[in-house]
């Protein structure tokens, strides 16, 4: 099967300025996850979804960072205006369902901020 | 902020040998999980071990689990070039929905 696809894979863009990260998750997966890692740390997790509804958006920061998954399958981060310190790479994962641990990441967006 | 820290930060060995790295975390958990990335590319699912476990095998991986001490182990055996990657750990604290807090990870260099 098609593994997560996320586009673009690197952006570079002036600090306030938007930008859109885009995910599609493995066909059927009802869970899809979106995390920032910054360079040297582990990913954080940003926001879950479970099918088209939000489950945590606890650590997504809501001033500048939205995110949507209308139809319950692909989805959109976006980040509107960007700082210097939003300079990570974006990771998408996705989860069959709720009795499935396994999560499976797409290669990532690596943004820059300058 | 990380639940986890794994330890050695850098790790560089001899192909052919076993590198171990260790993950400690702070709260209960319902699993562990671990994880590797290789330069440039998303995460790979390499084996996860629920809290009730103490250890677990999957090919060349062996992982431990101590809850008392809240710290996990991987061991590589026979490590090869193709092994060289970072190492995560993530933890899942229960409570449904999968929510996995990683942790910094350890760079392992596996040298010909």
């Amino acid at each position: 099967e098609a593994g997560v696809a996320q586009s673009p894979r690197y952006k570079i863009i002036e600090k306030r300025q938007s930008v859109a990260f885009w995910c599609n998750p493995i066909s059927g997966h009802a869970t899809l996850y979106w995390y920032q890692q910054i360079l040297g740390q582990g990913p954080k997790l940003l926001i879950q979804f479970q099918n088209n509804g939000v489950v945590d958006d606890s650590q997504l920061p809501k001033d500048r960072f939205s995110a949507e998954r209308l139809k319950g399958v692909d989805s959109t981060l976006k980040i509107q205006p960007a700082k210097l310190e939003d300079s990570a790479v974006y990771l998408c994962a996705s989860r069959r369902g709720t009795n499935t641990d396994t999560q499976y990441f797409g290669p990532g967006t690596r943004l820059t901020v300058l | 902020s990380q639940q986890g820290e794994e330890d050695p930060q850098a790790l560089s060995i001899q192909e052919g040998e076993n590198a171990t790295m260790n993950c400690s975390y702070k709260t209960s958990i319902n699993n562990l999980q671990w994880y590797r990335q290789n330069s440039g590319r998303g995460l790979v699912h390499l084996i996860l071990i629920r809290s009730n476990e103490r250890e677990k095998h999957s090919g060349r991986l062996r992982v431990t689990l101590d809850t008392s001490k809240k710290s996990s182990s991987l061991l590589i055996t026979a490590s090869r070039a193709a092994d060289t990657a970072s190492y995560f750990c993530a933890t899942d604290v229960g409570g449904g929905g999968n929510k996995l807090t990683f942790g910094t990870g350890t760079q392992l260099k596996v040298e010909l």
